[in-house]
């Protein structure tokens, strides 16, 4: 399978625990976006990775949140001290060439704060 | 800033009747326009998108979409439907003139094919 992978796929952890998620692009793709989405929501973008430079970030991204894309190929997502309010479902994309082409998803990964 | 607004939160169509989604957008510029669907568990997929020529777009699975500049819609059809089209469908924006293609994702309508 030559799609975007995302582990792990569900994540169940203790409120001030920290957790990483890690997304694998498509190989041949320079473009990664990073979205949360809640329950009964659509996606929001948190960040944006060119190769591995970290470009834009939304301001749902507060000082907990960190993301890397080291050598341009695989992303980490890592969340400190989680919080309730931090359970979500988190997806990864990735997209190369001309600008605006489509965006290949992952399956996400849930997560789920107690 | 861009926004989507997909009215229907639900809704059930039966089985081989015709369907439509509704989406409008706010933008103060120009936009890109897309459709995503979401099977249960999975990652979402491209149905179609609209980046400019015709406004009647036609996607995968037999869906179209028409863009209405006028009145800021997007409004996705498929004239039968059928029980694996049951599904989350999320309507989204991109700003063609930013620097990056973030999408901004209305909050979802959820499909149910009734038999």
């Amino acid at each position: 399978d030559t799609g975007v992978s995302q582990n792990p796929r569900h994540k169940i952890t203790k409120r001030g625990q920290n957790v990483t998620f890690r997304c694998d692009p498509i190989s041949e793709h320079n473009r990664l976006y990073w979205y949360r989405q809640t329950l009964g929501q659509g996606p929001e973008f948190l960040t944006y990775f060119q190769n591995e430079a970290q470009l834009e970030k939304s301001r749902l991204l507060s000082d907990r949140f960190s993301a890397e894309r080291p050598k341009g190929s695989f992303s980490t997502l890592e969340i400190q001290r989680t919080e309730q309010g931090d359970s979500a479902m988190y997806l990864c994309a990735s997209i190369s060439g001309s600008t605006h082409n489509e965006q290949f998803f992952g399956p996400g990964t849930r997560l789920t704060v107690l | 800033a861009q926004s989507v607004t997909q009215l229907d939160s639900q809704v059930p169509v039966f089985e081989e009747a015709p369907v439509e989604l509704r989406c409008n957008y706010s933008s103060s510029v120009s936009v890109y326009l897309f459709w995503y669907v979401q099977y249960p568990n999975q990652g979402l997929q491209l149905l179609l998108k609209y980046l400019s020529g015709s406004t009647l777009v036609k996607g995968i699975n037999g869906f179209e979409a028409e863009f209405n500049k006028s009145q800021t819609s997007f409004h996705l059809r498929k004239p039968s439907v059928h029980i694996s089209d049951t599904a989350e469908y999320f309507c989204a924006v991109s700003d063609p003139n930013f620097g990056n293609e973030k999408l901004t994702f209305g909050t979802g309508t959820r499909l149910t094919i009734i038999p």
